[in-house]
């Protein structure tokens, strides 16, 4: 299965609604999960299958979705937000998208 | 505290093989799953292989045929091994362990270890 993410660059100001989006070349069956990458630093597990949020991650990061399409929104955009986000399936292989660049206007 | 540490040579010539090793402390191997996931420079990410619980391995078919993926679980230790290297496998080398319901989601990472091919 592949993963497109879009768009690759988000630029957003702080406090702002941001939804990011992962589109599967199948059906993913909602094994979807996010992972935020600060600059130098390994992934960090955000949301797991599909919406699930992983312990000790802020409540204003969420997931959705089916089938194909999945979203991850940012509810109120922080300055420590600024990361690259990768969604990854797991439904059929593992794969990961490219990945969407967020930073602050 | 859950840890993961990767340790290998930073520099491996083409043709040659990256042997790399995962030093795992705060969980066991034998009800953890480990993966392997490398980062070109860059670039995204790209899922590699992985040691299962139970000790079975699953491998990227991109990679399958140049990839080992083994452990010695009373060292608590995972090691990778790829033959062939080339330009293209420079990355940053990160091993992951999956537990429990999240059998196949990576929720712990390696610092990561930066390999370069070149002669």
């Amino acid at each position: 299965i592949q993963l497109t993410q879009s768009p690759s660059l988000l630029s957003a100001s702080v406090g702002d609604r941001v939804t990011l989006s992962c589109k599967g070349s199948q059906n993913i069956n909602n094994y979807l999960a996010w992972y935020q990458q600060k600059l130098g630093e390994a992934p960090k597990l955000l949301i797991y299958n599909t919406n699930s949020l992983q312990t000790g991650i802020p409540s204003r990061f969420s997931g959705s979705g089916s089938g194909t399409d999945y979203t991850l929104t940012i509810s109120s955009l922080q300055p420590e937000d600024v990361a690259t986000y990768f969604c990854y399936q797991y439904n059929n292989g593992f794969t990961f998208g490219s990945g969407t660049k967020l930073e602050i206007k | 505290q859950v840890q993961l540490k990767e340790s290998g040579p930073g520099l491996v010539q083409p043709s040659q093989t990256l042997s790399l090793t995962c030093t795992v402390s705060g969980f066991s191997l034998t009800s953890n799953s480990v993966s392997w996931v490398r980062q070109p420079p860059g670039k995204g990410l790209e899922w590699m292989g992985a040691i299962w619980s139970g000790g079975s391995t699953d491998y990227n078919s991109a990679l399958k045929s140049r990839l080992s993926i083994s452990r010695d679980t009373s060292k608590s230790q995972v090691f990778l091994k790829m033959n062939s290297l080339q330009t293209e496998d420079t990355a940053i080398y990160f091993c992951t362990r999956s537990s429990g319901q999240l059998y196949y989601v990576m929720d712990a990472w390696g610092q990561g270890a930066s390999v370069t091919v070149s002669s």
